[in-house]
C-alpha cells in the first residue's frame, strides 16, 4: 500500500532564505506526483505536475524534483517571501492512476 | 476560463441527517474526483466520476455517494451523517480519468454536531 510522508512538519525561516520540502513515498513504481498549497482553510492550488519520466519539473521560484528509485521528492522555494507561507502537500497518483494519495504535509511559515 | 467551483462554502448538520454538496468543474475537464480532508491531515480520496459513471473509489462506506451530470458537474451525498464526518470536502477535476493534473475547488466545511 503506498503511503506518503512530508518532513518535517513544520518549517520557520526568514524571508530570503532557500529552502527544500520533503517528500517520501513507500512504493517506488509510481506513477505522476503532484505538488500543491494550501492556504488555511482553503482548497488546493496546484504548483508543480511532474511526470513519471521527468526527473524535475520549474515553475517561477520552484523546483520540483523526483527520484523514483530512492522514493523522494522535493520542493525547492528559491529566496523565500512571506507570502509563500502557507502548507505544501505532495500527493502520487496511485495504480490505477486515477486518485491522489497525499502526505500530511510540511506548513512552511516565512518572517520578514 | 473558468476554475473549479463548489457549493455551499459551510455547512452545519445533525447528526443522523443527510448532506448534497455540488462542485462545477473547470471548463474543458470531464473528470471530478471528491477528496475528504480531516483537519491536520491530507485529502483522502472518495470517488471519482468520468463521463457519468463512478471510475474509483476510495475507503469510504455506501453512504457516500455521488452523481456526475451531463455537463461533467458533480454532487457529493452523504447520508446517516456522523461526528466524524466533519471534515474539509474538496472536490477536483481533471482533463481525463488517469495521471492528469488534478485543479481543486475552494471546498465546502461541513460541520456535523
Amino acid at each position: 500500500k503506498q503511503e506518503v510522508t512530508q518532513i518535517p512538519a513544520a518549517l520557520s525561516v526568514p524571508e530570503g532564505e532557500n529552502l527544500v520540502l520533503n517528500c517520501s513515498f513507500t512504493d517506488s513504481a509510481i506513477y505522476n506526483l503532484q505538488w500543491f498549497r494550501q492556504d488555511p482553510g482553503k482548497g488546493l492550488t496546484s504548483l508543480l505536475l511532474i511526470q513519471s519520466s521527468q526527473r524535475e519539473q520549474t515553475s517561477g521560484r520552484l523546483n520540483a524534483s523526483l527520484d523514483k528509485s530512492s522514493g523522494r521528492s522535493t520542493l525547492y522555494i528559491a529566496a523565500s517571501q512571506p507570502g509563500d507561507s502557507a502548507t505544501y502537500l505532495c500527493a502520487v497518483f496511485n495504480q490505477a492512476g486515477t486518485a491522489l494519495i497525499f502526505g500530511k504535509g510540511t506548513t512552511l511559515s516565512v518572517s520578514s | 476560463e473558468t476554475g473549479v467551483t463548489q457549493s455551499p462554502t459551510h455547512l452545519i448538520k445533525t447528526r443522523g441527517q443527510q448532506v448534497t454538496l455540488r462542485c462545477s468543474s473547470q471548463s474543458g475537464h470531464n473528470t471530478v474526483s471528491w477528496y475528504q480532508q480531516a483537519l491536520g491531515q491530507g485529502p483522502q480520496f472518495i470517488f471519482q466520476y468520468y463521463r457519468e459513471e463512478e471510475n474509483g473509489r476510495g475507503n469510504f462506506p455506501p453512504r457516500f455517494s455521488g452523481l456526475q451530470f451531463p455537463n461533467y458537474s458533480s454532487e457529493l451525498n452523504v447520508n446517516a451523517l456522523e461526528l466524524d464526518d466533519s471534515a474539509l470536502y474538496l472536490c477536483a477535476s481533471s482533463l481525463g480519468a488517469r495521471l492528469d493534473e488534478q485543479f481543486f475547488g475552494p471546498g465546502t466545511r461541513l460541520t456535523v454536531l
